[in-house]
């Protein structure tokens, strides 16, 4: 158990809707990131937030937007889906910034758009 | 932009042989770290071994072990003894120091133990 918790596990909706993705990061760890996994396919970086603030940005859609909150869970909010969102989305965290703490990962939300 | 490579897209191994899983990247920074992370069929990304660049020894976990080649730029996993549970997905990862941790995975080497 790598003490990140991300729910739901599963979520199923409709083309257009909006979703939000939750994760509580490991205790004592500042740092959150997202990551997209499409079928198949590689980790795609979205965003990255240390202590409440955003820190680095990747290939995150305008749709998708995600915040920091002052007890340090995250929240990723997709709206307007697409059939290609369906994707497995990671949390990870980490403890420090600018160190070589190692991501650890949440098991992820899978999203599945029909 | 740092970059990662894994040239091997699939792999097989015997179980209880040695296989060794490739990785290169390519960066101008000196202080950086390297993973590797396993994915398993249950899609759980786990960490197997860290390396830090300005640590000549090659880091060593159990059955895993890198060959760390700074001046290559590789950074090559070896799984002794393989076992079934070793089956997974494998991303190799690079972290440039004090930049935020930021990290740049690779896009994977499917690795197969047969019985």
């Amino acid at each position: 158990d790598s003490g990140v918790t991300q729910t739901p596990k599963h979520l199923i909706t409709a083309t257009g809707q909006r979703v939000t993705l939750r994760c509580s990061p490991r205790s004592g760890d500042l740092s959150v990131y997202w990551y997209q996994q499409s079928l198949d396919q590689g980790l795609q970086f979205l965003i990255q937030y240390y202590n409440g603030e955003e820190r680095a940005k990747g290939n995150i859609l305008e749709r998708f937007s995600a915040q920091q909150f002052p007890d340090l869970h995250s929240e990723l909010n997709l709206s307007s889906l697409e059939l290609g969102d369906s994707a497995l989305y990671f949390c990870a965290s980490s403890v420090e910034f600018g160190g070589g703490s190692p991501l650890h990962f949440g098991n992820g939300t899978r999203l599945t758009v029909t | 932009a740092q970059t990662v490579t894994q040239s091997q897209p699939e792999m097989s191994v015997q179980e209880a042989e040695t296989v060794t899983l490739s990785c290169t990247y390519d960066t101008s920074e000196n202080n950086y770290y390297l993973f590797w992370y396993k994915q398993p069929p249950s899609r759980q990304m786990i960490l197997v071994i860290r390396q830090e660049a300005y640590k000549q020894q090659n880091a060593t976990e159990n059955r895993f072990s890198v060959n760390f080649q700074k001046a290559a730029k590789s950074f090559s996993l070896k799984i002794s003894d393989s076992q079934l549970g070793d089956t997974a997905m494998y991303f190799c990862a690079f972290m440039k120091r004090n930049t935020g941790n930021q990290f740049y995975f690779g896009t994977g080497t499917s690795l197969t133990v047969i019985p």
